[in-house]
């Protein structure tokens, strides 16, 4: 089933920071994030599997929830460079993206 | 440090014609995945396989689609009988291997954007 994301279009100044939520009804095998530059194909960022995980560096990292039910990707200090469409993910074999969160980072 | 290619980059077919789009994976990937995306949406799954074999093609509409994944060449993905609505950007990723206990990283090529007129 296809996670649901949001919030569904964020506008920030640079060096402000974003959180971004995927949630599903029923818990989920992994998360993935990816970022979508317009024009461009999406790139990986990060996985996460295990219930309370938290994965990545001090400026972009992800959490997973105990349940594996949600999942959140923060962004912190933000800059230009971020601004793209942040999509979620999850697999069982067949592989359901979010509906994606736009980003756009503002001098 | 050859990443997932795919050709062509743009495709342009008249209402009724086939369209086959091409996809290589990273070196050392044994795994495709199929993606078609609407302008301004979201990526939508289509179809996962591996060598000689399809493991999920849930999203793949019945009719007038199909791919493959030969021993030797690329993965295709091969759309009959073209109607507006399949213009899209169609993206492929692969991935070194399919495990059900775990879940690998997806890289993606660079679309091709079909355009039908």
């Amino acid at each position: 089933q296809q996670p649901v994301q949001s919030p569904q279009a964020v506008i920030l100044r640079e060096g402000e920071d974003a959180v971004i939520n995927c949630s599903s009804s029923k818990a989920l095998y992994s998360v993935h994030w990816y970022r979508q530059k317009h024009g461009e194909a999406p790139v990986f960022l990060m996985i996460l599997l295990k219930g309370g995980e938290q994965k990545g560096h001090e400026k972009i990292s992800a959490s997973f929830n105990e349940k594996k039910q949600q999942s959140s990707l923060y962004l912190t200090a933000s800059q230009l460079s971020y601004s793209g469409t942040y999509f979620c993910g999850t697999d069982l074999a067949e592989f359901y993206f979010g509906s994606g969160t736009k980003l756009n980072v503002k001098p | 440090n050859a990443g997932v290619m795919q050709n062509p980059r743009h495709l342009v077919r008249r209402r009724g014609q086939e369209a086959r789009l091409r996809c290589s994976p990273m070196k050392g990937h044994s795994h495709v995945y199929w993606y078609r995306q609407l302008p301004e949406e979201g990526l939508k799954f289509m179809v996962y396989l591996q060598k000689e074999n399809i493991i999920d093609e849930s999203g793949m509409p019945k009719e007038r689609f199909s791919a493959e994944f030969p021993k030797e060449g690329p993965s295709i993905l091969r759309i009959q009988q073209v109607v507006r609505g399949d213009s899209a950007a169609y993206f492929c990723a692969s991935s070194p291997y399919f495990d059900p206990t775990y879940s690998y990283e997806q890289y993606f090529g660079p679309g091709t954007r079909l355009t039908v007129t």
